[in-house]
């Protein structure tokens, strides 16, 4: 059965304090793997996108990577603004539009 | 310029009435979702809509109906609400099958 499952479930890091959430998969075969951001009563912001093993993508503190079972955010020198729950979805092959998303990480940054 | 607009942002109800959501894509986008997010924060997909064909449809009640007039346009309608009912629901429009999703800012439904 596909499966996506995030963790921490939650983390608090000091300012500046550098750390990464991971996002475990089980799919037959990976279309793509999501990363979203989410702010408290607003809708999910999309991050970053990543479809092959080995692939990284970066955007100021934050950097993505994929390999075949599991992906990973590192956020680099967090500030308090970064504070927010960041969600991971993967989209399967063989199942058109089919997005089967994370518990998330709320993430928490304290000055 | 909001790209997904849902309307409304809050909906108090009581149990067994009926009840819309509408969203509005600009985007230009195919296809649209209908999620709910529950209170631990799952965001799990209800409906997908391509250029105004379902593809897909999760096991969701049969009370629950999505409707789209054009492809900018995704309306979910929603009969005889129950309490279990109560949860976030959030559009989202991409691109293409598969592709990146754009999510509206929520709609909060509450049945009491």
């Amino acid at each position: 059965e596909d499966q996506v499952t995030q963790s921490p479930e939650a983390l608090r890091l000091q300012e500046g304090e550098s750390s990464s959430l991971n996002c475990s998969y089980t799919v037959s075969g990976l279309r793509g793997l999501f990363w979203y951001r989410q702010d408290p009563g607003k809708g999910p912001e999309f991050l970053f996108t990543l479809y092959s093993a080995g692939e990284e993508k970066e955007k100021e503190r934050l950097k993505a990577t994929l390999t075949k079972k599991e992906s990973f955010l590192h956020i680099t020198a967090p500030k308090p603004e970064d504070s927010a729950t960041y969600l991971c979805a993967v989209n399967p092959i063989d199942t058109g539009n089919q997005f089967y998303f994370g518990t998330g990480t709320s993430l928490t940054v304290i000055p | 310029d909001t790209a997904v607009s849902q309307t409304p942002k809050y909906l108090v109800t009581q149990m067994g009435n009926d009840k819309s959501i509408k969203c509005e894509q600009n985007l230009g986008h195919d296809t649209m979702y209908w999620y709910k997010q529950d209170s631990k924060k799952f965001l799990k997909i209800m409906f997908s809509y391509n250029n105004k064909e379902l593809i897909i449809n999760e096991t969701v009640p049969n009370r629950f109906s999505p409707k789209s007039p054009d492809k900018a346009h995704l309306n979910l309608h929603i009969n005889s609400l129950e309490l279990g009912d109560s949860a976030v629901y959030f559009c989202a429009s991409s691109q293409a099958n598969g592709g990146v999703q754009y999510f509206g800012p929520g709609t909060r439904l509450l049945v009491l």
